[in-house]
């Protein structure tokens, strides 16, 4: 069962700003850094955010990430048809004692 | 760069025990968590559990009484056994790393495991 909450979907045109969110609670995002992964269908899931808003090497500018109480977002500026994908947050849950995701975002590029 | 590349069973029947294997090829067993994760077909990432070199777990809770994760240093494999499977066990598996600031990277390719009698 997922424990974080994400919107379905999100859609833009190119050039467009897309921000998802992740709405969790005090034993998870309220107490724990948030991760985000990006899934482009047919291949495993691969590192998009770190630590609420690290870019991994390689990953565009165009994403960042932030946090604030018990929700974090997602942002991708300037929009591309690459960036068609399934988007994961992430965090630890002290309460759970386990590892959990959000319901995850499926972003299109009209 | 740490790549993982994992095998096992694809099909199995209910009742029968999952057993699929991850090898770490490029990198050092210490410092990190290896763990599972699994994603049913159109849904989302369920995570499974992970273990360090020392042998300290962590898992699921509502996995944990038929969950086995295990680690082969001298072969360099992190290996999972999932007991009694069921249909709601059908999913796409995935071996990962877990590095000290809870990163899950990288992953590995996925294997479907199917169970259907």
């Amino acid at each position: 069962q997922s424990v974080l909450t994400q919107p379905p979907s999100a859609s833009g045109t190119p050039g467009q700003k897309v921000t998802i969110s992740c709405s969790g609670s005090s034993s998870n995002i309220g107490s724990n850094t948030v991760n985000w992964y990006q899934q482009v269908p047919g291949t495993a899931p691969k590192l998009l955010m770190y630590t609420n808003n690290q870019r991994p090497s390689g990953v565009p500018d165009r994403f960042s990430g932030s946090k604030s109480g018990t929700s974090a977002s997602l942002a991708i500026s300037g929009l591309q048809s690459e960036d068609e994908a399934d988007y994961y947050c992430a965090a630890w849950d002290d309460s759970l004692n386990g590892r959990v995701f959000g319901t995850g975002t499926k972003v299109t590029v009209l | 760069q740490v790549q993982l590349q994992q095998w096992g069973a694809g099909l199995l029947k209910p009742s029968e025990t999952l057993s699929l294997t991850c090898g770490v090829y490029g990198g050092s067993f210490s410092g990190y968590y290896w763990g599972w994760i699994r994603q049913p077909p159109g849904k989302g990432l369920e995570w499974i559990g992970e273990m360090d070199h020392a042998g300290n777990t962590k898992y699921n809770a509502s996995l944990k009484s038929r969950v086995t994760i295990s680690i082969n240093t001298s072969k360099n494999q992190v290996s999972l056994k999932l007991s009694s499977v069921s249909a709601a066990d059908t999913a796409v598996y995935y071996c990962t790393r877990v590095t000290p600031f809870e990163v899950i990277h990288p992953w590995g390719q996925g294997t479907l495991v199917t169970v259907s009698s």
